[in-house]
């Protein structure tokens, strides 16, 4: 158990329609970070938030859009889904920003389905 | 940019037969190379990193890699797999410690 948690674990919807992904860090961890990986394009990095803010984009559709909330928990919304948004998303987090590495650590991802 | 390449989509071996798992970069700049590991139904977990120095790193679970900067190469190696060992692997690159960039994953499956 990385700590880190992912709600929910399954998602099933219907193309045209609007989700949210919510995930919550391991307690401490200031930095969120998304990733969708699907059979196609394997594991790409969506974007980065550092204590409230955006820090770094990936490979994010305009159709999808996140945020991180004072309490640190971050949400990912996903609109005007299609069916070539069906993936598996996950949310990691590490302390910080800082020089060099930081670890990040994964939680057990949402799997969207759209139908 | 950075990009990642790993050759094999799949990997067969023997339980207690030794295994490596290719992994190649491209960076015009120095990166910062990993390895993780996905266990069916799991999230990726941390198998070993090279930051800088020695360039044998040695990383949980009895893996190993090597870098070679001369050859853009992390390969990922272990000399004798268990079943548990059965899961899919990602070799990740990135610059700022922070971004990452990862392979397509290798899938390891080891026959009893």
């Amino acid at each position: 158990d990385s700590g880190v948690t992912q709600t929910p674990k399954h998602l099933i919807t219907a193309t045209g329609q609007r989700v949210t992904l919510r995930c919550s860090p391991r307690s401490g961890d200031l930095s969120v970070y998304w990733y969708q990986q699907s059979l196609d394009q394997g594991l790409q990095f969506l974007i980065q938030y550092y204590n409230g803010e955006e820090r770094a984009k990936g490979n994010i559709l305009e159709r999808f859009s996140a945020q991180q909330f004072p309490d640190l928990h971050s949400e990912l919304n996903l609109s005007s889904l299609e069916l070539g948004d069906s993936a598996l998303y996950f949310c990691a987090s590490s302390v910080g920003l800082g020089q060099g590495f930081n670890e990040q650590f994964f939680g057990p991802g949402t799997r969207l389905t759209v139908l | 940019a950075q990009s990642v390449t790993q050759l094999d989509s799949q990997v067969p071996v023997f339980e207690e037969a030794p295994v490596e798992l290719r992994c190649n970069y491209s960076s015009s700049v120095s990166v910062y190379l990993f390895w993780y590991v996905q266990y069916p139904n799991q999230g990726l977990q941390l198998l070993l990193k090279y930051l800088s120095g020695s360039t044998l790193v040695k990383g949980i679970n009895g893996f190993e890699a090597e870098f070679n900067k001369s050859q853009t190469s992390f390969h990922l190696r272990k000399p004798s797999v268990h079943i548990s060992d059965t899961a899919e692997y990602f070799c990740a690159v990135s610059v700022t410690g922070n971004q990452f960039y990862f392979g397509t994953g290798t899938s390891l499956t080891v026959i009893p």
